[in-house]
């Protein structure tokens, strides 16, 4: 299957503490992104790393990429309850085509 | 700027009839994507326009069909409903689809229920 793998499938942290999932993908790819996801709704685009890019911050995200690895992580910094949802990174093989990730659930108690 | 208007926002059906969903993209946006969504398979690609045309296409039945106007919104249909097919479908919206370093905007969703 094309579609990225992520773990942990669930993560349950206290507020405060550092959140951190992962993703594997089979393909090469031309970019990676990271969507959240709250309780069923649409999904909201958090950052984008190229292939050719190895770390990206935006705010409490940081973003690696090994593409030698064929992964990515993504790291939440100083966890809020806000940052409850699912979490799927994205990315584009070949063309006009997003394939996602199977989702991370992170659940943050206050 | 508006965001990606999906609508309805839920929907009951009964095995065997149809539905047409809908999705208005954010203005400017020529490529709309739609996706299904369920516990099971996760998010999974259905189709994606661009400019009136279908440019790649998912691993789904003829049952699924699709189309975009010359406005850019999109609709998604789907016929003979089948029990499986209850899930949440996303719309989501670009400047120029998956070619280029884009991003997508979803829409809230609609929430299909077949009976």
């Amino acid at each position: 299957s094309q579609q990225g793998e992520e773990d942990p499938q669930a993560l349950s942290i206290q507020e405060g503490e550092n959140a951190t999932m992962n993703c594997s993908y089979k393909t090469s790819i031309n970019n990676l992104q990271w969507y959240r996801q709250n309780s069923g709704r649409g999904l909201v685009h958090l950052i984008l790393i190229r292939s050719n890019e190895r770390e990206k911050h935006s705010g409490r995200l940081r973003v690696t990429l090994d593409t030698s690895k064929k992964s990515s992580s993504l790291l939440i910094t100083a966890s809020r309850a806000a940052d409850t949802a699912s979490y799927f990174c994205a990315f584009t093989s070949g063309t006009y085509k997003y394939i996602f990730g199977t989702g991370t659930r992170l659940k943050v108690l206050a | 700027k508006a965001g990606v208007t999906q609508t309805p926002r839920y929907l009951i059906k009964t095995r065997g009839q149809q539905v047409t969903l809908s999705c208005s993209p954010i203005s400017g946006h020529r490529s709309v994507s739609w996706y299904q969504q369920t516990p099971g398979q996760g998010l999974q690609f259905l189709f994606e326009y661009f400019s009136e045309t279908q440019r790649n296409k998912g691993n789904f039945p003829g049952r699924f069909s699709g189309r975009q106007f010359s406005n850019s919104r999109s609709e998604m249909n789907v016929s003979t409903l089948e029990l499986g097919d209850s899930a949440l479908y996303l719309c989501a919206s670009s400047f120029t689809g998956a070619t280029r370093v884009d991003i997508q905007y979803f829409g809230a969703g609609t929430r299909l229920s077949v009976l």
